[in-house]
Formats: C-alpha cells, structure tokens, sequence
C-alpha cells in the first residue's frame, strides 16, 4: 500500500520569492509521483510526474520536483511565485503494481503582494 | 480537445433523494476512476470502470452507492438515498490506458450538496 504525507497544510510566500511545498511517501514498490494543482472551484491540472525516468521533473508553470528514494521525497519547488500560483496543491502516489492514486491532504499556497 | 466533461457541477439534494453525477471522458480514453473529495482533505479512490465493466470497486460504500460505464454514453456515479455526510466534490478522471505510469486527466467535479 502506498501513502503521501505533505508536511505543509499552508504555505505563505511573497510574489517573487521561492516556493518549496514537501512531500514524503510510502510505496511498497517503485512509485509513480505526481503534482496537481487546484484552482478554487477548477478540477485537477497535472503540474508534473515522476515514473522512474529522470529524477529531478520539470513541469509546468516554472514548478519542478527532485525524487529522493533515499529520503523518500519528492518536494516541488519554484524559483519565483507568481500571483497565479495561489491554489492548493496534491502530491500523489501510485505504486507499479497499482493504478489507484494516493492523495495528499492538500498544501493551500497563498501569494503576497 | 475536449477534457473530461462532468455535470452538474453543482447538486443540491434533500435527504433520500437520489444523486446522478455524470462524467464524459477524454474522447478517446476507455478508463474511467472516481474519486471523492471530502471538506479539507484529499481525494479518496472510489472506483475504476472500464466500457462495460467495473474493475475495482474496493473505495465505494458498500450500500447505496453504484457506478456504471457504459458502452455509449457517459459513466455514471449513482448515490440513492443520500444522506448529509454525502456531501463532498465528485471528481472523475479519465486515461488512456490502465497502467500505473498513464496520466488520469480531472474533471472539474460535481459538488454535491446534501441539505
């Protein structure tokens, strides 16, 4: 069985400034990883993916992830937020052996001015 | 290149009454997964269907709630009888094939609320 724990549940930047949202999991096998990104009252948008390939992911929007097996983590970062960045956003996992997502509990990402 | 398509996007339904949510996938895609998002939390793996046939089921109530694929149409995600704790976001996602590396494409959702 797989999980996800995001260690943030609200994470407050200034525009312009990086953004770092963590994310550790569990897999019993080698793990697919993904970012989503909700926008209030949208559906899901895939912000990256992770499946065994390269493991730093570069994705949409400026956002990119590092997969650590060693730490198991995969912690999305972008060098400078923007206005349009407030959203909440998923880390998620699937195991190989499983097509089911795990979800995260969410980290909600507010923008100063 | 139409996404997943659901509607309504937002139910309101008494008590007892019967929930229909309905979702088209990517045109294209043959697989088909709900989810449900409950209040602050993530989303929570209901059901993944195939045209015609009702792969795992393992993350649906065992009463009251059934989904269906069809083979024309849209999947539908039926709850009778619904009751208060049944409200919740009904996400649908759709993908190519049913491999673990295969991207599943959101829906916008169906908010169901239950008075």
């Amino acid at each position: 069985a797989q999980s996800v724990t995001q260690l943030d549940s609200h994470v407050s930047v200034s525009e312009g400034t990086p953004v770092l949202l963590r994310c550790n999991y569990s897999s019993s096998y080698s793990p697919s990883l993904f970012w989503y990104v909700q926008h209030p009252n949208k559906g899901l948008q895939l912000l990256l993916k992770y499946t065994s390939a390269a493991t730093l992911v570069k994705g949409i929007n400026g956002f990119e992830a590092e997969f650590k097996k060693s730490e198991t983590s995969f912690h999305l970062t972008k060098p400078s937020a923007h206005m349009s960045d407030a959203a909440e956003y998923f880390c998620v996992v699937s195991d190989l052996s499983d097509y089911k997502l795990s979800f995260g509990a969410g980290t909600t990402v507010t923008v100063r001015a | 290149n139409a996404g997943v398509m659901q509607n309504p996007r937002h139910l309101v339904r008494r008590r007892g009454q019967e929930a229909r949510l309905r979702c088209s996938p990517v045109k294209g895609h043959s697989h088909v997964y709900w989810y449900r998002q409950l209040p602050e939390e993530g989303l929570k793996f209901m059901v993944y269907l195939q045209k015609e046939n009702i792969i795992d089921e393992s993350g649906m109530p065992k009463e009251r709630f059934s989904a269906e694929f069809p083979k024309e149409g849209p999947s539908i995600l039926r709850i009778q009888q619904v009751v208060r704790g049944d409200s919740a976001a009904y996400f649908c996602a759709s993908s190519l094939a049913g491999v673990t590396t295969d991207t599943q494409y959101f829906g916008p959702g169906t908010r169901l609320t239950v008075l």
